[in-house]
């Protein structure tokens, strides 16, 4: 199985630049990956890292250490439309399962 | 882009009663789809995975005989909530995979809020 750990809350002011760790434990590896949801909607997908190091999409990155069991989602130039629940997301083989850590809430301040 | 809908979007019933969810893959064909439970304020939690032309896999604790899958055809899996009770009110979210996507990249449907009342 997996577990994956996330901090519950983070809040910030625009502009700013926020990091959401992501601590795993599994007993086998699919890569991690990063969605977002915003109230009452469906989780979007953000990004995915198979290998060690930073995967940069616009405003978000991402990275994964496979050694450390760790990840982390970076956030920049936030705004005010970036407030919304944050999932680190492990598996995808063994039948596309993937589980979801518990979310980290983010809220974006002006 | 891949695009999924559910269907309803909310619904209300009362206690003991049955709920059908319909789950579709709009413009790609899903030979698997997932649902989900989500609760106010906490994550994702897998129910099952529906497979096209087979049985549903139900993860653990989930019972089969409660939550009925369907998956009869490539683009619609349906999600029956049988002699449904209060505890049953959550968010029920689906999702699908399309083929040769990257490999963790699920398309949800928008959701369906189930009120039992």
């Amino acid at each position: 199985g997996q577990s994956l750990e996330q901090p519950s809350e983070v809040t910030a002011v625009e502009g700013a630049i926020v990091q959401i760790n992501c601590t795993y434990q599994t007993s086998g590896f699919y890569g991690l990956s990063w969605y977002q949801q915003h109230d009452g909607g469906a989780p979007t997908f953000l990004s995915y890292n198979a290998l060690d190091g930073l995967e940069e999409t616009g405003r978000f990155s991402s990275f994964l250490s496979r050694s450390d069991s760790y990840g982390y989602l970076l956030l920049q130039e936030l705004q005010m439309k970036d407030s919304a629940s944050y999932f680190c997301v492990g598996g995808g083989a063994a039948g596309n399962k993937l589980t979801f850590g518990g979310g980290t809430r983010v809220l974006v301040k002006p | 882009g891949a695009v999924v809908s559910q269907h309803p979007s909310w619904v209300i019933c009362k206690s003991g009663t049955s709920v059908k969810i319909e789950c579709r893959s709009l413009d790609f064909q899903a030979t698997t789809m997932f649902w989900y439970r989500q609760f106010p304020k906490q994550s994702l939690m897998l129910m099952a995975t529906s497979n096209e032309g087979s049985k549903a896999t139900y993860e653990q604790g989930v019972e089969k005989d409660k939550f009925l899958i369907n998956h009869a055809s490539l683009t619609l899996s349906t999600l029956t909530v049988t002699s449904a009770h209060p505890e049953d009110s959550s968010f029920y979210i689906c999702s699908a995979r399309t083929a040769g996507g990257p490999y963790n990249e699920q398309f949800f449907g928008p959701g369906t809020r189930l009120t039992v009342l």
